[in-house]
């Protein structure tokens, strides 16, 4: 049973304009929440996080959001370039685990 | 800068062999652990290590043996094979646990049983 879920396996948007992701959890024990970048061929790259105890972390072109009452984040890219085109992992934790979202591929269009 | 290292980056296995997929890191992190990524299923954690000499379980570590007996060195074994196991391994190490800090992947192991 996934309890970091990412409802969108893709996103295709254009270059310039702002890339959304979403990221739902179920476990209110989670307490800090991180999003991770992967291209192919790769392992994947830490991107932002934000804790539990704040509603918004910026760094860059890069915004995360969490809205703890919904059990819900989201990352804003804006703006999306070519180099932004990979896929996005949302993640959770309690405790030492790390619980990790399906991923969403993100296709940034020229 | 080495950062996280995986070998082999590919292997093909037999059900029923067994084989160890290595992973070294030259950052001085006390913790490390070893994820699998399936299609549609993110990185699930399998062990992990807090330290040189202590390890625990993760989400899905049936199939899988871990040893910390340096703190640069975190192998995973795979004791008996399956088709089930077929994935791509990624081990990763945070200089503290990775809930709050960065985590560093390596590249990553394709590992397929036939």
């Amino acid at each position: 049973d996934q309890q970091v879920k990412q409802n969108s396996p893709s996103l295709s948007v254009q270059e310039g304009r702002i890339s959304i992701l979403n990221c739902d959890y179920t476990n209110s024990m989670f307490d800090y929440f991180l999003w991770y970048k992967k291209y192919p061929a790769e392992g994947p790259t830490f991107l932002i996080s934000i804790s539990s105890i704040k509603d918004k972390n910026e760094d860059g072109r890069f915004t995360v959001f969490l809205n703890k009452s919904a059990k819900h984040l989201s990352l804003h890219i804006v703006p999306s370039q070519p180099g932004d085109s990979a896929v996005y992992f949302c993640a959770a934790s309690a405790g030492h685990k790390l619980s990790f979202g399906a991923g969403t591929t993100v296709t940034v269009r020229a | 800068n080495a950062g996280v290292t995986q070998t082999p980056k590919f292997q093909v296995l037999k059900t029923g062999q067994s084989m160890t997929l290595q992973c070294a890191q030259d950052m001085n992190h006390e913790y490390m652990s070893w994820y699998r990524q399936d299609p549609g299923m993110g990185l699930r954690l399998i062990h992990y290590s807090v330290g040189a000499g202590i390890t625990d379980q993760g989400e899905v570590p049936n199939g899988y043996n871990v040893s910390r007996s340096t703190t640069e060195d975190f192998p995973l074994r795979l004791l008996s094979a399956a088709p089930s196991q077929t994935s791509v391994y990624f081990c990763a190490s945070s200089y503290r646990s990775p809930m709050n800090t960065e985590a560093f992947f390596g590249q990553g192991t394709r590992l397929t049983v036939v």
